[in-house]
């Protein structure tokens, strides 16, 4: 079975400082890893996702994620944030080895920036 | 490319009524998926097809829910007798054949309130 844990259920962050935002994994093959954000009452944009290749993954808005396979761990950064990017953040895995097209999501983190 | 659309974007309906909301995909999407979302939590897997073949379904998607894809175009998501554990925010999504990871792109949502 595939599975996410955001364990922060709200970060809260002073703008111009850097963003972390905590997402780790379970699957049994190899993780196909996304980030999506969501603003109040809209749908999910697709931020950046990790497939292979290269760890460190760069995004849409200025945010980058680190796949770390040892750690199981997919987390969220951004050097510099704005307050703009408050929002509902969601981490999701879909394994490769299933042959499952279905994304697992975590229950989010809510960012909070603070001017 | 006009995005993912959903209709209606918002419907209150009385307990035991039948629902129905429509997506439209991305054009060329051949893949189409449903999924439900909570309040304070995050979406979960309902249902995904590849053109107008339904390749999966989650448990979730009790006898009273059928998701139709007819032409391998626009999708329907029907809900029969309607109960207030149904009250959520009904979330379409497509995407392409990507060897890269299949990017999967949101609609803004139908939100649904049983009353």
């Amino acid at each position: 079975a595939q599975s996410v844990a955001q364990p922060e259920d709200q970060v809260n962050v002073a703008e111009g400082n850097p963003l972390t935002v905590k997402c780790t994994y379970s699957v049994s093959g190899n993780p196909y890893l996304f980030w999506y954000v969501q603003y109040p009452n809209r749908g999910l944009q697709f931020l950046l996702k990790y497939i292979t290749g290269d760890n460190l993954v760069k995004g849409s808005y200025g945010f980058e994620a680190e796949f770390n396979k040892s750690q199981t761990s997919f987390h969220l950064k951004k050097p510099s944030a704005l307050v703009s990017d408050s929002a509902l953040y969601f981490c999701a895995v879909r394994d490769d080895g299933t042959g499952r097209r279905a994304l697992t999501f975590g229950s989010g983190t809510r960012l909070q920036v603070q001017p | 490319d006009t995005g993912v659309s959903q209709d209606p974007r918002h419907k209150i309906t009385k307990r035991g009524q039948n629902v129905t909301f429509r997506c439209d995909p991305i054009s060329e999407h051949n893949r189409l998926y449903w999924y439900r979302q909570t309040l304070g939590q995050g979406p979960e897997f309902l249902t995904y097809f590849q053109n107008e073949a339904q390749l999966e379904k989650s448990r979730l998607l009790s006898d009273r829910f059928s998701a139709e894809r007819p032409k391998g175009s626009f999708s329907t998501l029907e809900i029969q007798r309607t109960e207030q554990g149904d009250s959520a925010m009904y979330l379409c999504a497509s995407s392409s054949f990507d060897p890269s990871g299949n990017t999967i792109y949101f609609g803004e949502g139908s939100w649904l309130t049983v009353v």
